[in-house]
């Protein structure tokens, strides 16, 4: 199984501001995807970062607010710009190994932002 | 459209009771995976089974048990003997082979809170 790291792993952050996030897999992965998940909610998919593509975002996430990179196989970053006290969240990345749906994702610890 | 369903929001038992969470999926997708994920207090989410569309067998690990009723798209899961460490939030999950955008996209329930008291 895939070994997700994701830093930082908390931060507090000011209106108006933007975090990136950091995403590293121990082995070389197919399909990043990047999670919001609000306090006390579950996962929402942000969007689907793959390697030498434009990241896919799903309905109501664009890529203006929450810029993605997927620069090799093992790392992706996601952006939280101009961040509101709405964006308080954890943020998770996962990483499947191959490039089929049925192949499981693996997650990191999270990330858990509160915006001031 | 997927979706899937963990009516119940929160459970508390007290240790060594048997436990059952409940998840109801809606897809219309022939083929699919579900999924059953562990959130411990510290956040990462941990992998606990995955389950076809075509293998309805029950399965068990130690003290986990999973019942998959396709006749009644469920997906249930059962903790025998809880323990306090069992104490989390336990999310259902669906993906399927649909194509597009939402190629290999996880539909997660809302999660059930799992409180184990000593």
């Amino acid at each position: 199984s895939a070994v997700i790291s994701q830093k930082p792993s908390r931060d507090i952050c000011q209106r108006g501001t933007s975090l990136t996030i950091q995403c590293q897999v121990d082995s070389q992965v197919t399909m990043m995807f990047w999670y919001r998940q609000q306090p006390g909610q579950s996962l929402t998919l942000i969007a689907t970062a793959n390697q030498g593509s434009e990241a896919t975002y799903e309905s109501g996430f664009v890529i203006d607010k929450f810029p993605i990179s997927r620069p090799n196989l093992t790392f992706s970053t996601l952006t939280v710009s101009n961040m509101s006290p709405e964006d308080s969240s954890i943020y998770l990345c996962s990483a499947a190994e191959g490039a089929i749906a049925k192949n499981i994702q693996y997650f990191g610890a999270g990330t858990r932002l509160s915006v001031l | 459209a997927q979706k899937v369903t963990q009516a119940q929001t929160e459970i508390s038992v007290v240790e060594k009771e048997d436990v059952t969470l409940d998840c109801v999926y809606e897809t219309r997708d022939t083929t699919y995976y579900l999924f059953w994920y562990k959130q411990p207090p510290s956040g990462e989410l941990v992998f606990l089974i995955r389950r076809n569309s075509f293998d309805e067998q029950n399965e068990i690990s130690g003290r986990y048990s999973w019942n998959f009723q396709k006749s009644t798209s469920s997906f249930n899961f059962t903790i025998t003997a809880s323990q306090v460490v069992d104490s989390a939030v336990y999310f259902c999950a669906l993906t399927t082979n649909a194509g597009g955008t939402s190629y290999g996209k996880l539909t997660f329930g809302q999660g059930t809170i799992l409180t184990v008291h000593p």
